[in-house]
């Protein structure tokens, strides 16, 4: 069974500083990977995918992700945070069904981030 | 386009009441996905339907819990006799049909936050 791993439960990082947040991740195959950002009371709203391809996928508000297929990783980076960064981060991997469609979300324990001024 | 509504927002209920929570999908999506968020964990997945079908129920708790989505109207989650270990926030997210793509996003509603009393 699929599953993901976000080792870090709780970041703070400084507003300009530079962001990563780990995402490990157990596929059998290649893996359909997600970044989603959650803020306080709201749903998740996707930052980026990948699927293949490009090993490095941007995604909004300035994230972008790098695909590392020998470490198991799909690590989300910004160069320069922003206050408004702060909430919730989870990272998420898609099951496929036998018709080779992809379906529910296997989402890791999230990482919350806290930003200073 | 509205985008994937839920409601009730908020719902409280007693021990041993029934919670209903419903999702309107956005237009056009055919397959809806159900997940558990308790406090301070991920999003864990309960089930996943199309029109009048139940797809995966993988994740849905054997006993007292059920889904639905009908061929009009939205989709039902229902709790019988819901315990205090049922609080928890429920999101819905909803998918257009495949139409040959191995992948299709999942748009999320703003979830329904049962609190058990």
């Amino acid at each position: 069974a699929q599953s993901v791993t976000q080792p870090d439960i709780h970041i703070t990082v400084s507003e300009g500083a530079s962001l990563e947040l780990r995402c490990n991740y157990s596929y059998g195959a290649t893996p359909y990977l997600f970044w989603y950002v959650q803020s306080p009371g709201q749903g998740l709203q996707l930052l980026l995918k990948y699927f293949s391809g490009d090993t490095l996928v941007q995604g909004i508000k300035g994230f972008e992700a790098e695909f590392k297929r020998s470490q198991s990783s799909f690590n989300l980076r910004k160069p320069s945070v922003h206050w408004s960064d702060a909430a919730e981060y989870f990272c998420a991997v898609a099951n496929l069904l036998n018709t080779g469609t992809a379906s529910k979300l296997t989402f890791g324990t999230g990482t919350r981030l806290q930003v200073t001024l | 386009n509205a985008g994937v509504m839920q409601n009730p927002r908020h719902l409280v209920r007693r021990r041993g009441q029934e919670a209903r929570l419903r999702c309107s999908p956005m237009k056009g999506h055919s397959h809806v996905y159900w997940y558990r968020q308790l406090p301070e964990e991920g999003l864990k997945f309960m089930v996943y339907l199309q029109k009048e079908n139940i797809i995966d129920e993988s994740g849905m708790p054997k006993e007292r819990f059920s889904a639905e989505f009908p061929k009009e109207g939205p989709s039902i989650l229902r709790i019988q006799q819901v315990v205090r270990g049922d609080s928890a926030a429920y999101f819905c997210a909803s998918s257009p049909p495949s139409g040959g793509s191995s992948y299709n996003e999942q748009f999320f509603g703003p979830g329904t936050r049962l609190t058990v009393l």
